[in-house]
């Protein structure tokens, strides 16, 4: 079955510490989608992907990298500069031949600082 | 710049009653707009869109959103609900040229039998 991976389930970090969420589709979906979701502040945009490699900030990119190498693939990486990266994590894709498709999301991945 | 609002945090409902979750939103031009169902520590899972045409949309699990373009609204509505329609729900808009959603913060469903 098509759909989209995220690992790990659960990450946890340390102080100072890069760490990298990783997100993979079969769908064959050009568009690619990192979200973040906060208790109570539904989800907010970090980076997104129309294209391989091409990417744009979202609304919340500082202390976030993301790389787009493949069409498949689009990891997002948590940087120390992230000053509080506790959070639930969601990845989605879309296919970017409809614009008017939603997306698919895969089951996330929640970080926590240790 | 988009935004979408949901007013009530969280809507309580008896099994067998209608349901209402409500949605309003604000964009440049025509929008796309959605409906997701989000369950504990999952991902958020695709019910309905509106694209045009028919203002009522019906979607999965027997839900259905009437969009008002005059009020700028996208309720999304159930006839009868089920205790496993408990769940946390998000509304979403899209322009209809751009790449990127906006969500609202969501709001708690809960169905007591």
């Amino acid at each position: 079955d098509g759909g989209i991976t995220q690992s790990p389930k659960y990450l946890f970090r340390k102080e100072g510490q890069n760490v990298t969420l990783s997100c993979e589709q079969n769908l064959n979906h050009d568009a690619m989608y990192w979200y973040r979701q906060d208790p109570g502040q539904g989800l907010r945009l970090i980076y997104y992907s129309q294209i391989v490699n091409d990417f744009q900030k979202g609304d919340i990119a500082e202390g976030y990298s993301v790389s787009r190498e493949k069409k498949e693939s689009f990891p997002l990486t948590v940087t120390s500069a992230q000053k509080n990266p506790t959070a639930f994590y969601l990845c989605a894709s879309r296919n970017g031949n409809s614009l008017s498709d939603g997306y698919t999301f895969g089951s996330g991945t929640r970080l926590t600082v240790v | 710049a988009q935004s979408v609002a949901q007013p009530e945090d969280q809507v309580n409902v008896a099994e067998g009653n209608p349901l209402t979750v409500k949605c309003t939103y604000s964009v440049s031009g025509n929008p796309y707009l959605f409906w997701y169902v989000q369950y504990p520590n999952r991902g958020l899972q695709f019910l309905l869109k509106y694209i045009t045409g028919d203002n009522l949309v019906k979607g999965s699990y027997g839900f259905e959103a009437e969009f008002n373009k005059s009020q700028t609204s996208f309720h999304l509505k159930k006839p009868s609900a089920l205790v496993s329609d408990s769940a946390l729900y998000f509304c979403a808009v899209r322009p209809l040229l751009a790449g990127k959603s906006t969500f609202g913060d969501g709001t708690t469903l809960t169905v007591k039998p």
